[in-house]
């Protein structure tokens, strides 16, 4: 079966712009989370959404958002691009959001400059 | 102080040997324990979860769980050079929110 699809895989943005990255989880899946990876502090939790609303939201400026969308998809949103918001962004689905397990996509690599 | 530390390594040994990975945590509210594995260029992928403390064999893997101590550890009997990846602990009390360690890169030397 497909796995959790991340798109684009790489992206390059200007200091002061924004950025849309999209995420289709795995089919059936309703639990979609949101994770930023970065070599100094290793993968930081982002948000959760189940069945289109937040369920849980971590330590992020506001200017970090995302939303989800009936089929399950969901969408993370980055305004204002900082430098320090280069990072691998992961996303990952479950069932439930429980821990049978969570399935991460292989990532968008963001740089800004 | 991190809610969950680990070792980033580099930890290098021969193929056939015991690999030894662990973390220690700090809040007891943490009732999920996972590990996965991260291949470069790729996400994370759950190798083991366990609930309580104790041992959980899974092939060539075993997770321990010592949560008097708050201790977690991965064994990896039998390495193999495609073992070689960044393994990642994963903390949850939720289970909807993830607390990972930063990572151990393990590399097995043929």
């Amino acid at each position: 079966k497909a796995g959790v699809t991340q798109t684009p895989r790489y992206l390059i943005k200007t200091r002061g712009q924004q950025v849309t990255l999209s995420c289709s989880p795995i089919s059936g899946h309703r639990s979609v989370s949101w994770y930023q990876q970065t070599p100094g502090q290793g993968l930081q939790f982002l948000f959760e959404y189940f069945s289109e609303t937040q369920r849980n939201k971590g330590n992020f400026p506001g200017r970090f958002s995302g939303r989800q969308f009936s089929n399950s998809r969901s969408e993370m949103n980055v305004s204002t691009l900082e430098l320090g918001d280069s990072a691998l962004y992961l996303c990952a689905s479950s069932l439930t959001g429980g821990i049978e397990g969570y399935t991460f996509g292989s990532g968008t690599r963001l740089t800004v400059v | 102080q991190k809610e969950v530390e680990q070792d980033p390594g580099p930890l290098s040994v021969p193929e056939g040997a015991i690999v030894s990975l662990n973390c220690t945590y700090s809040n007891s509210a943490f009732q999920y324990f996972m590990w996965y594995r991260q291949y470069s260029r790729k996400g994370p992928e759950l190798l083991m979860y366990t609930y309580s403390s104790g041992n959980k064999e899974d092939g060539r893997f075993t997770a321990q769980v010592d949560k008097s101590s708050k201790y977690i550890s991965l064994f990896i009997r039998d390495s193999q050079p495609s073992d070689s990846a960044t393994y990642l602990c994963a903390l949850t009390g939720t289970a909807s929110k993830l607390t990972f360690g930063t990572g151990t890169r393990l590399q097995v030397m043929l």
